[in-house]
């Protein structure tokens, strides 16, 4: 099985900081991550699709990069509403997922 | 709107079981896939498995292999979790989500990156004794 290791755990930041976050999978799996952001309480809500594709009305300021193994989230100038919890996943394989670990972001 | 309605909150003892349900707006039904993921309390995200929603054929992950049903009603456009012999660690929230396939710039056209890309609000399964 494909396994998707995140780095920072965690990471505290300030409003207007620029954040990135990175994934490394087990093995190659080409353009295939996405990276969801889950708020407390809330539904998971997909960011970007394809390493580098933005979801339809998620705003400019994330982007994603990378292919093969190493994958990264960047989050420039931080917004209040951007605390939460990120996860890459794999879809190497259709409709068979991986998550990463989470990459909690607080408020510094 | 496109949306997946779930089922409300369960309390289940041990042993018991849950029948967990994601009812499909907006769209057809049967024209893409419902996926499942789990998440325990303090941990992240699992994905659990999905199912053909043309032909009810269901895949699971490794570790939810067993106690695990996924189930349609095609009638109602309305997709089921049911977890067996409950047990104190299937306290979570479960999720179900919408598995579609979506084309990218610079990949090929015939190719699909397969994404979560509506979701349900979750449903509480709580086992206690």
């Amino acid at each position: 099985d494909i396994q998707m290791t995140q780095s920072p755990s965690s990471l505290s930041a300030s409003v207007g900081d620029r954040v990135t976050i990175t994934c490394r999978a087990s093995q190659t799996v080409g353009r295939s991550v996405n990276w969801y952001q889950h708020q407390p309480g809330k539904a998971p809500k997909l960011l970007i699709y394809a390493a580098s594709n933005l979801q339809t009305g998620v705003p400019s300021r994330f982007s994603g990069f990378g292919s093969g193994t190493d994958f990264t989230l960047t989050i420039t100038s931080l917004q209040l509403e951007d605390f939460a919890t990120y996860y890459c996943q794999q879809s190497s394989s259709a409709h068979q997922f991986t998550f990463g670990q989470g990459t909690k972001v607080e408020i510094k | 709107q496109v949306q997946l309605v779930q089922s409300g909150s369960e309390l289940k003892k041990p042993g018991a079981s849950v029948k967990i349900s994601c009812k499909a707006s907006g769209y057809t039904f049967g024209t893409y896939p419902l996926t499942w993921v789990r998440q325990a309390p303090g941990q992240g995200l699992e994905w659990m498995g999905w199912i053909n929603t043309n032909t009810g054929n269901p895949t699971f992950a490794q570790d939810f292999t067993g106690r695990f049903v996924l189930s349609l009603d095609t009638s109602v456009s309305t997709a089921y979790l049911q977890i067996n012999s409950l047990k104190a660690e299937d306290t979570a929230v479960y999720y179900c989500a919408r598995d579609r396939g979506l084309t990218a710039a610079g990949a090929p056209r015939f190719y699909r990156f397969y994404v979560m890309d509506v979701w349900g609000q979750g449903t509480t399964v709580t086992v206690s004794s």
